[in-house]
């Protein structure tokens, strides 16, 4: 089946520690997304990709980093400048950067820093 | 800048219920529109879209939304509502000039009474 697979459910890490969030697709899609999912807020967005080697930040990008050195796969570094990292994170992707495609989700990581 | 208004944060109805959701957005030239639904426990997924064309869209499950682009508006609709149609539901938006940058509302909280 194809799909986006992000990995570890849960995550917990204590203050001062960066930590990466894994985002793995095998639906061959070129771009992907970060967004960060709080109550109240609904989705943010926090780093795009178009196409591999190349990527865009979103609306709240500070104090995180990506890399997409493979077409399917779109790794999430909370660093130890994000103020308030303790969040659901969601990627996604989608088929094209200007096709009218819709977002594929993956199941979320939830990360939890003390 | 794009940005999506959801009016509306929790919503409950009871069964057989009709339901509106309020959705606004700011951006000044062409969009892309969707709305998205979170059952609980499941990851998010594409309830309609609207790229053109008919300003009615009509998706799964029996939920339409109607573009009114004098009103910056895609508000979504169901006649009667049923207790599985308890979620939380986002309105998102994609402008044509700024790529894949998809940005969502704050979502709306909606509970079925049994």
């Amino acid at each position: 089946d194809g799909g986006i697979t992000q990995s570890p459910k849960y995550l917990f890490r204590k203050e001062g520690q960066n930590v990466t969030l894994s985002c793995e697709q095998n639906l061959n899609h070129d771009a992907m997304y970060w967004y960060r999912q709080d109550p109240g807020q609904g989705l943010r967005l926090i780093y795009y990709s178009q196409i591999v080697n190349d990527f865009q930040k979103g609306d709240i990008a500070e104090g995180y980093s990506v890399s997409r050195e493979k077409k399917e796969s779109f790794p999430l570094t909370v660093t130890s400048a994000q103020k308030n990292p303790t969040a659901f994170y969601l990627c996604a992707s989608s088929i094209a950067a200007r096709d009218n495609s819709p977002l594929h989700f993956g199941n979320g990581t939830r990360l939890t820093v003390t | 800048a794009q940005s999506v208004s959801q009016h509306n944060h929790h919503v409950i109805l009871s069964e057989a219920a009709s339901l509106e959701l309020g959705c606004n957005y700011s951006y000044g030239g062409t969009v892309n529109l969707f709305w998205y639904v979170q059952y609980p426990g499941q990851h998010l997924q594409l309830l309609l879209k609207y790229f053109s064309g008919d300003p009615l869209v009509k998706g799964i499950k029996g939920f339409e939304a109607e573009f009114i682009k004098s009103k910056f508006s895609f508000n979504l609709r169901k006649p009667s509502v049923q207790w599985s149609d308890t979620a939380e539901y986002f309105c998102a938006v994609r402008g044509y000039s700024s790529a894949s940058k998809i940005i969502f509302g704050s979502g709306t909280r909606l509970s079925i009474r049994p």
